[in-house]
């Protein structure tokens, strides 16, 4: 079975950092691109970041850009996302979604794992 | 990098059809074919419905269809069902800098 799970989240302070985790398993984690999407409360999806399949094309919203870095390890198939100055705002539901094959559209998606910043 | 625009809302009686639209700009939806839309069900994962513009991913009514005319992108549901009903969101590629960004959602109503 094709699943991505997703795990990191917590709550934490403005300012501070937070690594969140997602695990793959089913697929050839090696042969796709993967992405980062969130959804704030109440709010629509949002894209957040995105990473080719060896590292060699990296993206980021303009609302994370300088603060989020996406990586990846073939190996342990395994994508993160590093959130340093965490702000009231990154609150959200994170999802890790899988791309169809260098389509920039995400067939498998995470339960998610929710971030809370606050003070 | 700004959000794709999309109607907030949509609505049609079962059987009916309805078209949701997405506009974006030459530099995302206009100048790419990598329009996907999405289908979520409040509490559940979003579900990839069509990819590049108008491919429909196994498993995925042919009730679903996609299209794009210039900067604008549509979604149009045929023979709308009750399980139809939920926030629709599309996505384009947009650019080797963001790669991606996604419409702020139409939530439909079947009536």
């Amino acid at each position: 079975e094709v699943q991505l799970v997703e795990s990191g989240g917590g709550l934490v302070e403005p300012g501070r950092s937070l690594r969140l985790s997602c695990a793959a398993s089913g697929f050839n984690f090696g042969d796709y691109a993967m992405h980062w999407v969130r959804q704030a409360p109440g709010k629509g999806l949002e894209w957040v970041s995105g990473i080719s399949r060896y590292s060699g094309r990296i993206g980021y919203a303009d609302s994370v850009k300088g603060r989020f870095t996406i990586s990846r390890d073939n190996a342990k198939n395994s994508l993160y996302l590093q959130m340093n100055s965490l702000r009231a705002e990154d609150t959200a539901l994170y999802y890790c979604a899988k791309d169809v094959y260098d389509s920039y559209a995400m067939d498998v998606w995470g339960q998610g794992t929710t971030v809370t910043v606050s003070s | 990098q700004s959000a794709l625009t999309q109607p907030p809302s949509a609505s049609g009686s079962p059987g009916q059809s309805v078209t949701i639209s997405c506009t974006g700009t030459s530099g995302d939806v206009g100048g790419y074919h990598y329009v996907s839309w999405y289908q979520h069900h409040p509490g559940k994962a979003p579900k990839l419905i069509i990819y590049e513009i108008t491919k429909r991913p196994s498993g995925v009514p042919d009730r679903f269809s996609g299209s794009k005319s210039g900067n604008t992108a549509s979604l149009t549901v045929s023979g709308l069902q009750a399980e139809d009903e939920a926030d629709y969101y599309c996505s384009s590629y947009a650019g080797s800098n963001n790669l991606g960004v996604f419409g702020g959602g139409t939530k439909l109503t079947v009536l």
